[in-house]
């Protein structure tokens, strides 16, 4: 059974450029929520989502950020025209459902902006 | 503003002792808290949840205790092993809900 899979692991852009991240969830989960780790910090919530729908997207800063999860293929969060303070961990997380169920997450992406 | 506040940066511990990780929050509305282990370079693997209708839940060598009025939560391991060397977040949700929010994390050393 394999776990939350995230692509790519390592990601370099320069600055002005888009970040594409991916994220397949867990077998049998359809809920998939993105994260982000600044240096030295805990793990921020950016965004909730399920199949064709965001649910919550309180802490995705306002511009620049999207996500989707389509209904075929992996949940993607997308910066657009990144810039140095974009840098950072993006983890995606799943669950079987949502409130009072732990969440499984993916190895995350490493985005370097130059 | 930090809902969940782990306040020690780092701890060492000798193999086969007991390691304590502790964690406070202020949102009372929370009621569902998590511990997550994390490897450097590697995701946040789940550990040990507790809801807040227990003061205690244990797993193996993992134990969370849970002091609701004090708004305070701890993790033991016990013995410890130097495998259990990593990063450990304290996180928290409302039940009804799915953000999580996180601690800073504390890193963890065991030593043989």
């Amino acid at each position: 059974n394999a776990g939350v899979m995230q692509n790519p692991r390592h990601l370099v852009r320069r600055r002005g450029q888009e970040a594409r991240l991916r994220c397949s969830p867990m077998k049998g989960h359809s809920h998939v929520y993105w994260y982000r780790q600044l240096p030295e910090e805990g793990l921020k919530f950016m965004v909730y989502l399920q199949k064709e729908n965001i649910i919550d997207e309180s802490g995705m800063p306002k511009e620049r950020f999207s996500a989707e999860f389509p209904k075929e293929g992996p949940s993607i969060l997308r910066i657009q025209q990144v810039v140095r303070g974009d840098s950072a961990a993006y983890f995606c997380a799943s669950s079987p459902a949502t409130g009072g169920y732990e969440q499984y997450f993916g190895p995350g992406t490493r985005l370097t902006v130059t | 503003d930090q809902q969940v506040k782990q306040n020690s940066p780092s701890l060492s511990v000798q193999e086969g002792r007991i390691s304590i990780l502790n964690c406070d929050y202020t949102n009372s509305m929370f009621d569902y808290f998590l511990w997550y282990k994390k490897y450097p370079a590697e995701g946040p693997t789940f550990l040990i949840s507790i809801s807040s209708i227990k003061d205690k839940n244990e797993d193996g060598r993992f134990t969370v205790f849970l002091n609701k009025s004090a708004k305070h939560l701890s993790l033991h391991i016990v013995p410890s092993q130097p495998g259990d060397s990593a990063v450990y977040f304290c996180a928290a949700s409302v039940s009804s809900g799915y953000a999580l929010n996180f601690g800073k994390g504390t890193s963890l050393l065991v030593t043989p």
